[in-house]
């Protein structure tokens, strides 16, 4: 596997499931992250976590709970979610830390439909 | 906060035609990035950019970074029915450790048939 790998690629949950996405990254890089993408709108980030430290929480619901168990693999949990979390959530990583940035990787991101 | 005003939002183009796409911002800018998002996909780096004025090449597609720092412009000539996606400009204000990449909204390109 190279690059950022993301399960599942889709998801339907009712409003009462719990579940987790998951995402992992080949890169040997030390930060990464979720981003929201809903329809027509930008790219919202969710969370940081510099190496395994989450520097950065954008104000999101608590139903949204993220865990960085070492700097490969990301998790994002659901619980009780609404329908208007239905979106793209796309995790990405990079090498931060170093003179030039060399942008974020992005996952192929997990389409989640909340019913 | 720190935006990035890209524009335009969509472009409905024939094929054969360039392309032409930008985003500014009121800040200054130590890298540019341009990334395209195919349907269904996330979105994958086409150029980086770290000095003013600095123009690169990438196939079909180039990048300028502006002189000023605060702008950035992404053409893109002959187009192709494969060109079609989300073309979304990134910029990073510092080079430290904690300096996110900020995105713009997002160009959206359709070629028609």
């Amino acid at each position: 596997e190279t690059g950022v790998t993301q399960t599942p690629r889709h998801l339907v949950m009712g409003m009462t499931n719990k579940k987790s996405l998951k995402c992992e990254q080949h890169l040997g890089h030390n930060a990464m992250y979720w981003y929201k993408q809903s329809a027509k709108k930008p790219l919202e980030l969710m969370f940081v976590y510099n190496f395994k430290e989450q520097t950065e929480n954008n104000s999101v619901p608590s139903r949204f709970s993220p865990e960085c168990p070492n700097s490969s693999h990301l998790f994002l949990h659901l619980h009780t979610l609404q329908p208007e979390d239905s979106a793209l959530y796309l995790c990405a990583s990079s090498q931060v830390g170093q003179g030039l940035n060399y942008g974020y990787t992005f996952g192929s991101g997990t389409r989640l439909t909340v019913v | 906060g720190q935006q990035l005003n890209q524009s335009p939002q969509s472009m409905f183009i024939q094929e054969g035609e360039d392309v032409s796409m930008n985003c500014t911002s009121s800040s200054i800018f130590n890298t540019w990035l341009w990334y395209k998002q195919d349907p269904g996909e996330g979105p994958v780096l086409l150029i980086a950019l770290y000095k003013a004025g600095e123009l690169t090449s990438n196939g079909r597609l180039t990048a300028q970074f502006g002189i000023t720092r605060k702008d950035s412009f992404l053409n893109i000539s002959a187009s192709i029915p494969s060109d079609v996606g989300i073309y979304f400009c990134a910029g990073q204000l510092g080079k430290g450790r904690d300096d996110k990449i900020i995105f713009g909204k997002g160009t959206r390109l359709h070629i028609l048939p």
